[in-house]
């Protein structure tokens, strides 16, 4: 099956500074980035996504980036607030926003006030 | 936009009883919806992709004659977890697509006793 790790598995910032994860998937058919967002006991939120004919996609204060060749895109969130404090998850996927989407291992954010 | 309705957001049952959750599309048709389910502190584990009208696919390692699936209609799929074990206590997560996006249910939180 596909394998889809996240790095870091936690991460603690101080509030303002940058965060960045990065998702390494191995399905070299995987067209659709996205990268959703968990707080405790909810459903999963997407917060960006990004298309395979793209590199890079911005929105705020987070960003998206894709390295197909390399089989990574990572998650960029600039001036963090406390309540980015969150469990972070890509699921890179086939077909499009509406397919199957395998997620990835996961990332603890926390923002230090 | 569009809503993904589960129900019930919390049951908890009797070990050897059965459960069933329901997932409504309530202002879309979804002729695919996922089952996800999540163990404390890991990350989303697609069980099953749903089809309107035939027989679920299900992930490799899920027991199809345990966690029933059935997708009657273009707006409404349910999970039954059979025969019920503490070991199926998990959070339940279903997702529905609306041919741009995915959608994400509130989730069930399963106790088994």
């Amino acid at each position: 099956g596909e394998n889809v790790e996240q790095h870091p598995s936690t991460l603690s910032v101080q509030e303002g500074d940058s965060a960045v994860i990065k998702c390494t998937y191995s399905d070299s058919a995987s067209n659709y980035f996205p990268w959703y967002k968990q707080e405790l006991g909810k459903r999963p939120q997407l917060i960006i996504d990004i298309r395979s004919n793209v590199g890079e996609k911005k929105d705020q204060r987070i960003a998206v980036t894709l390295n197909k060749t390399a089989k990574h895109f990572s998650l960029h969130i600039t001036e963090t607030q406390p309540e980015d404090s969150a469990v972070y998850f890509c699921a890179p996927g086939r077909g499009g926003a509406t397919n199957k989407l395998i997620f990835g291992t996961g990332t603890l954010l926390a923002v230090q006030p | 936009g569009a809503v993904v309705s589960q129900h019930p957001s919390r049951v908890i049952c009797k070990s050897g009883t059965s459960v069933k959750i329901e997932c409504r599309s309530l202002d879309f048709q979804a002729t695919t919806m996922f089952w996800y389910r999540q163990f404390p502190k890991q990350s989303l584990m697609l069980m099953a992709t749903s089809n309107e009208g035939s027989k679920a696919t299900y992930e490799q390692g899920v027991e199809k004659d345990k966690f029933l699936i059935n997708h009657a209609s273009l707006t409404l799929s349910t999970l039954t977890v059979t025969s019920a074990h503490p070991e199926d206590s998990s959070f339940y997560i279903c997702s529905a697509s609306n041919a741009e996006k995915l959608f994400f249910g509130s989730g069930t939180q399963l106790s088994v006793l």
